[in-house]
């Protein structure tokens, strides 16, 4: 089975501009999560989608926006890109939106921006 | 807030020796908790996990970790170590209950001495 996609896997974009992520879950699995990590430090949690509906959000501005579609895939949006958002988007996915039940987090390879 | 604390932002070992990479936790009730490996350039690969089920947990490529409350601690060990251990080993936290926001910790970069 295919682990969790994430595409684009490189991009580079123009300060100002608006980028869209796009990743593919794991068959089965109705949860994405995004994280950003920036070079050198631990991934940063942005959100969680369950079920198409916002679980969670972590501590980013509104430039970043998210949704899943019905297929359980999911988009991450930013608009008005800041040097400071070049990093690598990661996306996980899981079977449900908690723990329980021995669930475990998958991750993709990740999208790397780079802002000029 | 939940969060993890790594020990030490490089180790580097000999090829062949115990890899003993720290990870202390903060919580009053027992999260769940990770370990992640990061090979360069490349997305997150989960070692291993616990949830409570046994405070020793097994993961794979030889790796195991032990959970002790009494420490706060979850440290990840490997009794010999390979070259294609060299990687940057992550901690992580989700808390009990609630949704999936994982913390990671700062990360260890591990290097292997042949």
């Amino acid at each position: 089975d295919a682990g969790v996609t994430q595409s684009p896997t490189h991009l580079i974009k123009t300060r100002g501009q608006q980028v869209t992520l796009r990743c593919s879950p794991i068959s089965g699995h109705k949860s994405v999560s995004w994280y950003q990590q920036v070079l050198g430090q631990g991934p940063q949690f942005i959100f969680q989608y369950y079920e198409k509906e916002e679980r969670g959000r972590g501590n980013f501005p509104d430039r970043f926006s998210a949704r899943q579609f019905p297929n359980y895939s999911s988009e991450l949006n930013v608009n008005a890109l800041l040097l400071g958002d070049s990093a690598l988007y990661l996306c996980a996915s899981s079977l449900s939106g908690n723990m329980g039940s021995g669930n475990t987090i998958y991750f993709g390879e990740g999208s790397w921006l780079t802002v000029v | 807030a939940q969060s993890v604390t790594q020990l030490g932002s490089h180790v580097s070992v000999s090829e062949g020796a115990l890899v003993l990479l720290r990870c202390n936790y903060s919580s009053s009730v027992p999260p769940y908790l990770f370990w992640y490996v990061q090979y360069p350039n490349q997305g997150l690969q989960l070692l291993l996990k616990y949830t409570s089920a046994a405070t020793l947990v097994k993961g794979i490529n030889g790796f195991e970790a032990e959970f002790k409350k009494s420490e706060t601690s979850f440290h990840l060990t490997k009794p010999s170590a390979h070259m294609s251990d060299a990687a940057e080993y992550f901690c992580a936290v989700i808390p009990s209950g609630g949704y999936q926001k994982v913390t990671f910790g700062t990360g260890t970069k591990l290097q292997v001495i042949p």
